[in-house]
C-alpha cells in the first residue's frame, strides 16, 4: 500500500527559529495536506494544496506540492512555545472516497 | 458548540468485553470516518461511510463492526476485546468532493 514518510521524525529548536519538515511519497497524490495535533486532541487542518507546485501559506505556515506529486513540503516561520505538537502531512486521491493517507508524524519540540 | 463529538473520551475495559464508541457530527458533512492511531501516533483509517453507506473498510478484524444510522453519526462497536486494541480511536469528517477532515478529540481505549 501507499507509504508516507516524514522527516525529521523529531525537532528541539529555539523559540524564534524556522522549521523545515518534509513528507515523501512512493506513489503520486492529487491532494496533499497537512495537520497539526495537539496533546490529547484530534489532527486538525493547516494547509491543503491542490495542485502539483502550488504553495500555500497560512500566516506563518508555508507549504508546497511537489512538482513530482510524490512530495510536500511544510515550512514554520519565526516559531513560538504554542507551535510544538505532531505534524502530520496526508495525501489523497481523486479515486479512492476521500481516504487520506497519512504520514508518520514530525515532533516539534520549541524552547522558549 | 462541538463540531465532531466522540464519548467517551476515555474507556478502560477488560479483555474479551464488549464496548461502543459513539460520534457525531454538527456541520452537515456527508461523510464520516474512523481511524485508530497507535502508540507510535501513526493514523490508520478502519472505515469510512458516505450518507450512511459503508465505503472503505480497511483490513480490520470483523470484530470491529461500524453503524451509521444517519449520516451525521457513526457509531464503532467491538466485540471480544483484545490487549492489542488499546489505541485512541478518532472519528471525522468531511464534505464529499472538499478535502480535509474534521476530527473528534478521540477516545482512548484501553483493555486490561
Amino acid at each position: 500500500g501507499q507509504q508516507l514518510n516524514q522527516s525529521p521524525q523529531s525537532m528541539f529548536i529555539q523559540e524564534g527559529e524556522d522549521v523545515s519538515m518534509n513528507c515523501t511519497s512512493s506513489s503520486i497524490f492529487n491532494t496533499w495536506l497537512w495537520y497539526k495535533q495537539d496533546p490529547g486532541e484530534g489532527p486538525v487542518l493547516l494547509i491543503a494544496l491542490y495542485k502539483a507546485g502550488e504553495l500555500t501559506s497560512n500566516g506563518r505556515l508555508t507549504a508546497q506540492f511537489g512538482i513530482t506529486r510524490k512530495d510536500s513540503f511544510l515550512n514554520i516561520s519565526a516559531s513560538i512555545p504554542s507551535d510544538v505538537g505532531i505534524y502530520f502531512c496526508a495525501g489523497q486521491l481523486n479515486t479512492n472516497a476521500g481516504k487520506s493517507t497519512f504520514g508518520d508524524g514530525t515532533t516539534l519540540t520549541v524552547k522558549p | 458548540d462541538t463540531a465532531v463529538s466522540q464519548t467517551p473520551k476515555y474507556l478502560v475495559t477488560q479483555m474479551g468485553n464488549d464496548k461502543s464508541i459513539k460520534c457525531e457530527q454538527n456541520l452537515g458533512h456527508d461523510t464520516m470516518y474512523w481511524y485508530k492511531q497507535d502508540s507510535k501516533k501513526f493514523l490508520k483509517i478502519m472505515f469510512s461511510y458516505n450518507n450512511k453507506e459503508l465505503i472503505i473498510n480497511e483490513t480490520v478484524p470483523n470484530r470491529f463492526s461500524p453503524k451509521s444510522p444517519d449520516k451525521a453519526h457513526l457509531n464503532l462497536h467491538i466485540n471480544s476485546l483484545e490487549l492489542g486494541d488499546s489505541a485512541v480511536y478518532f472519528c471525522a469528517s468531511s464534505l464529499t468532493g472538499a478535502n480535509g477532515y474534521t476530527f473528534g478529540s478521540g477516545t482512548r481505549l484501553t483493555v486490561v
